[in-house]
């Protein structure tokens, strides 16, 4: 969607590697996210922030952390990357986009760990 | 904890058919109930809801919020094949900072 990009759009990774994804938004949204989508379960938090070095964890938090030195920009970290975390990724912000006021949302990343 | 729950998971039913998906939360702080359909891709806003009773309309998808019985049904009236998706429902709850919680998702799969 306009304004979130998120980066890479694929990725495969071994365990035990780490891992960053990047969501990188131009419209200076306060709050941002990270989901992780898998069959069966919707969209599920896995951190979010509510401004610079303000982040806070969501209800599957383990194994992740992120950072946000920048407004513009939302990192997640896999420390070290396990099967489980094989998923799709979605980053999302609150906010006006255009003429949209409310969450707008990335791509999604697709990430596979073998 | 904070959970959204959608009924059913799965829907399959015939085009021209008109179906009825569920969402019911238990949540602290409510502030707004959200509608997405997802296709391959990132979810892809339908409705946000906010105060009981209100229904909201857009073309043939129509969704209404009961923040009595903590719930809200999303109506498609005479399906097609276009409908096919995952529709989520998501609530924004309010605890310091703003969070949005998701439904698993109701599968809809329109055979024509």
């Amino acid at each position: 969607d306009a304004g979130i990009t998120q980066s890479p759009r694929h990725k495969v990774t071994e365990t035990g590697t780490p891992v960053t994804l990047r969501c990188h938004q131009t419209e200076n949204h306060r709050y941002m996210y990270w989901y992780r989508q898998d069959p069966g379960h919707g969209l599920r938090l896995i951190h979010y922030s509510y401004g610079v070095k303000d982040t806070d964890k969501g209800e599957v938090s383990d194994g992740y952390s992120v950072s946000r030195s920048k407004t513009e920009d939302f990192l997640l970290t896999l420390e070290s990357a396990t099967s489980s975390q094989t998923s799709v990724y979605f980053c999302a912000a609150w906010g006006v986009t255009g003429f949209f006021y409310g969450y707008t949302f990335g791509s999604g990343t697709r990430l596979t760990v073998v | 904890e904070d959970k959204v729950v959608q009924s059913p998971l799965s829907l399959v039913v015939h085009e021209g058919d008109t179906v009825t998906l569920n969402c019911s939360y238990e949540v602290t702080n409510f502030r707004s109930l959200l509608w997405y359909k997802q296709e391959k891709k990132a979810p892809t806003f339908l409705f946000m809801l906010t105060s009981s009773g209100i229904e909201k309309k857009s073309g043939r998808l129509s969704s209404i919020l009961d923040k009595k019985e903590l719930s809200s049904i999303l109506n498609i009236t005479a399906t097609q094949t276009g409908d096919s998706a995952i529709y989520l429902c998501a609530v924004i709850v309010i605890q310091g900072a703003q969070k949005l919680v998701f439904g698993q998702g109701t599968r809809l799969t329109i055979n024509p």
